[in-house]
């Protein structure tokens, strides 16, 4: 079993749709990060959180520490929001960090 | 402008020759990590550096060597390069590990070992 599980793997909707992307992890951590890739192949660091939630424009990510849980929203959702978006922990103690494999995410106009 | 810049984007390399790739930021962070991207695999951490002569190991160290002489550079070396070794590479930093920061990705390294 993974460190870190993303749900689901791909996912498809209409644009304007209210979008989830959750990870699950089974490690302690002191970190939960979100990231997006673009087709092209560069990263961006979207939140780094350690309790609670954050928002930024149109997307907002929360953490529960003690069911060890993540989620990614993204509203009113546009096409360029199509991407895969990777959640990934900063282990406890070791520093390191783990990935998951990533929600491939279309939005159709 | 404020960015992490690998070089090369792209090599095409035959086994067993050495090669570098460079990594460098100018944001003065502290954090530097490399990780390569395979399909189906993921992200996977190769090294990461807290500091300035400070460097451990990831998930995936093996084949891989990397420095730390400077703030701003990270070099990924790999001494004698194997066709497993194919595969995406990013180097990222961040301000302070663990902080309020997150990290910032460079473009990066699209290897090819034949």
């Amino acid at each position: 079993k993974n460190e870190v599980e993303q749900s689901p793997q791909n996912l498809t909707a209409q644009e304007g749709e209210f979008i989830t992307i959750n990870c699950s992890y089974s490690v302690g951590i002191s970190a939960l990060h979100w990231l997006q890739q673009h087709p092209g192949g560069g990263i961006v660091s979207l939140f780094m959180l350690s309790s609670g939630k954050k928002k930024h424009g149109r997307l907002i990510a929360t953490i529960n520490i003690q069911e060890k849980h993540s989620s990614l929203h993204i509203t009113a959702s546009h096409p360029r929001d199509s991407a895969v978006y990777i959640c990934a922990v900063t282990n406890f103690g070791n520093e390191k960090l783990t990935f998951g494999t990533g929600t491939r995410l279309t939005i159709i106009p | 402008e404020a960015q992490v810049t690998q070089n090369p984007r792209y090599l095409i390399t035959v086994t067993g020759k050495k090669l570098t790739v460079t990594c460098s930021q100018n944001m003065n962070h502290e954090y530097m990590s490399w990780y390569r991207q395979d399909p189906g695999l993921g992200l996977r951490q190769i090294y990461y550096s807290m500091n300035v002569e400070v460097t451990d190991k990831g998930d995936v160290p093996e084949g891989y060597k990397v420095s730390r002489k400077e703030k701003r550079n990270f070099p990924l070396i790999l001494e004698s390069p194997s066709p497993n070794q194919t595969s995406l590479y990013f180097c990222a930093s961040s301000l302070i590990h663990r902080g309020p920061y997150g990290y910032t990705f460079g473009s990066g390294t699209r290897l090819t070992v034949v």
